[in-house]
């Protein structure tokens, strides 16, 4: 069975830095690229992150480019969101999300979900 | 590349047939994907690459379209149907996703 186990989300202070992982589990975890969505409180869905399953290629939306870092750990089966100089903006939800083996941006399995609070 | 979802709420009754759209602002050469998501949990995948159906999904979700527009059918609304679907395309970076529609019992 597909699982992907989210931690580390909480409350930070505007400025400060958190950083998510994810852990992967049934599946090659070496074989597929990965992402990360979030959402807002009562908002829509925005793509973050993705990173190729060799990490050979690593995509940031605007929004974020320069402060959140995506990075994986083959051997450890997990997925990382670094995120520094958090912004009020940023508080969400935060996914990660598996694609299709080959293809980038689809969320075929998703975790659970970390929610990020940035306020003072 | 914007995508617009309608109709925003979409008030149905079990049994009956949902019809939901997508409009992208250009193409994206079919490459669209379809989502549920309920109150507090994360978005399923249901369709990709505007047709195809994600695995587990049942017959009566079908995706349709090209070009820049396209279609979710729902084609006997079941009790778990009522949810948020949102579209979202793949075809150029960053992916992005439509601004919901929301299918409730009416």
């Amino acid at each position: 069975e597909v699982q992907l186990v989210q931690s580390g989300g909480g409350l930070v202070r505007p400025g400060g830095s958190l950083r998510l992982s994810c852990a992967a589990s049934g599946f090659t975890f070496s074989d597929y690229w990965m992402s990360w969505v979030r959402q807002a409180p009562g908002a829509g869905l925005e793509w973050v992150a993705n990173i190729k399953h060799d990490g050979s290629e690593i995509y940031h939306v605007d929004s974020v480019e320069g402060r959140f870092t995506v990075s994986r750990d083959n051997a450890k089966k997990s997925l990382y969101l670094q995120m520094n100089s958090l912004r009020a903006e940023d508080t969400a939800v935060y996914y990660c999300a598996r694609g299709l083996v080959a293809v980038a941006a689809i969320c075929v399995y998703w975790g659970q979900g970390s929610l990020v609070t940035v306020s003072s | 590349i914007l995508l617009t979802q309608s109709p925003a709420t979409l008030s149905l009754s079990p049994g009956d047939r949902a019809t939901l759209s997508c409009r992208a602002s250009q193409s994206i050469s079919r490459y669209l994907a379809w989502y549920q998501q309920k109150p507090g949990q994360a978005p399923r995948l249901l369709i990709y690459d505007a047709s195809n159906r994600a695995t587990g999904i049942p017959a009566r979700f079908t995706g349709s379209g090209s070009g820049t527009d396209y279609t979710l059918t729902i084609s006997s609304l079941e009790p778990e149907d009522f949810a948020v679907y949102y579209c979202q395309q793949r075809s150029n970076w960053p992916p992005t996703f439509g601004q919901g529609t929301k299918v409730e019992i009416k």
